[in-house]
């Protein structure tokens, strides 16, 4: 089965510095990697994906996320955090069924806090 | 434009009660996904439907039933609640199978005394 790992369970940054959520991948395989996020009290919310192509990936609200095959990592990144940002980060990968298809696996999150 | 939206948002229920927890999308999406979340466990797939009609087990099926009659809904259903079902749980949709994202419900907060 695929995997993904996100070994921080919280990030503290303050606004304005730039931010790293780090996320790594064991799959077999190509990976088909996605970071999502969750505010309070709402569900996942998709930020950006990765299938194919350019290593960085560029997503909503200002994030990008830069897949690197050598240290089987798809970190998230953002230039300059705002005190919005605040959430929950989940980092997820494709994985297959016995039946054949297509479902993600998730990473158990990382609580990003941004001080003022 | 409504998404996927899930009733209820909160319940609370005695061990041994059932219910069932209703999910509804109106983006015509094919494929439909339940999840639960714990904290610091992320989530887990509960069971999964390809199609009106079908429906397949997760990674965590025990305890849980579903049906997907109609393709916009997909409905998780308790037969004997227990505990260690308290979670707040999702309902998700996509398009294509592993390449569109998941859109999200806004969950349902179920606890179980």
């Amino acid at each position: 089965a695929q995997s993904v790992a996100q070994p921080e369970d919280q990030v503290n940054v303050a606004e304005g510095n730039p931010l790293t959520v780090k996320c790594t991948y064991s799959v077999s395989g190509n990976p088909y990697l996605f970071w999502y996020v969750q505010y309070p009290n709402r569900g996942l919310q998709f930020l950006l994906k990765y299938i194919t192509g350019d290593n960085l990936v560029k997503g909503s609200y200002g994030f990008e996320a830069e897949f690197n095959k050598s240290q089987t990592s798809f970190h998230l990144k953002k230039p300059s955090a705002l005190v919005s940002d605040s959430a929950l980060y989940f980092c997820a990968v494709r994985d297959m069924t016995k039946g054949g298809y297509s479902t993600l696996t998730f990473g158990k999150g990382t609580m990003l806090l941004v001080s003022p | 434009n409504a998404g996927v939206t899930q009733t209820p948002k909160f319940r609370v229920l005695k061990t041994g009660q059932s219910m069932t927890l209703l999910c509804a999308q109106d983006m015509n999406h094919e494929y439909m996904y339940w999840y639960r979340q714990d904290p610091g466990m992320g989530l887990r797939l509960i069971h999964y439907s390809v199609g009106e009609g079908t429906t397949a087990k997760g990674e965590v099926p025990d305890g849980y039933n579903v049906s997907r009659l109609k393709k916009q809904n997909f409905l998780l259903g308790l037969e004997s609640a227990a505990p260690s079902q308290t979670s707040v749980y999702f309902c998700a949709s996509s398009l294509i199978q592993g390449v569109q994202p998941q859109h999200f419900g806004d969950g349902t907060r179920l606890s179980i005394l």
